[in-house]
């Protein structure tokens, strides 16, 4: 059964860079699409980017300057940086994968707070 | 951006009702690339329906996704207790190439 797990610190300052990784396990990471998705609290999903293996990614306009993504094929996990945060950036950050047009699974979510 | 706007924006039933739950789209989406999902408080969303009208595997059956172009429906016949939730619909096409609508809230 996939699993992904989602981790890094719960709390970033403004305008410094908030840093998440998605461990997968049940599937390897050089597979599918992956994606990082954001929800802000009592607010709605809001896509952030999808990345693959292979180099392949893409990033919401809204935040492209700001976003950086990889993939570790030895620790079968991706990573999300976004820099310059600011409060609007406060959300629980989702990891999921993207399969047969869909979010077939999800992390559970981690909460990140900007706030000095 | 294709912009997904969900109605209403809050449903309230009854265990037993029927829902009806709308997303419509601000250009054509591919019906293949239509999706619903259910998030319950403090959970992660939940996939539903794919491709517009396929059940995700483990899905109940009273759950169903019908529509095409820009009008899409989520039906839930006779509710059950924990189907009240948010459900969101999510499209893929355009830039930014993911949208999700803003949510319908279910609620008794």
């Amino acid at each position: 059964q996939l699993q992904l797990q989602e981790s890094g610190p719960g709390l970033v300052k403004p305008s410094e860079t908030l840093s998440l990784n998605c461990s997968v396990s049940g599937a390897s990471v050089t597979i599918h699409y992956w994606n990082w998705i954001r929800q802000p609290p009592g607010k709605g999903l809001e896509w952030i980017a999808y990345l693959h293996s292979s180099g392949n990614t893409n990033y919401n306009p809204s935040l492209k300057s700001r976003v950086t993504t990889s993939v570790d094929t030895s620790k079968n996990q991706f990573s999300l940086k976004l820099n310059s945060v600011t409060a609007a950036d406060t959300a629980v950050y989702y990891c999921a994968r993207y399969y047969d047009n869909a979010y077939d699974f999800w992390g559970q979510g981690t909460m990140v707070t900007v706030s000095s | 951006e294709i912009v997904l706007t969900q109605s209403p924006g809050t449903l309230s039933l009854s265990p037993g009702e029927r829902a009806t739950l709308s997303c419509r789209a601000s250009q054509s989406v591919t019906s293949s690339d239509l999706a619903w999902y259910q998030q319950k408080p403090g959970q992660a969303p939940r996939l539903l329906i794919y491709g517009a009208s396929s059940r995700a595997t483990g899905i109940p059956d009273r759950f169903s996704g019908s529509g095409s172009g820009t009008d899409f429906t989520l039906t839930i016949t006779r509710l059950e207790p924990e189907d009240f939730a948010v459900y969101y619909c999510q499209q893929r096409g355009g830039s930014p190439p993911v949208t999700f609508g803003q949510g319908t809230r279910l609620e008794i």
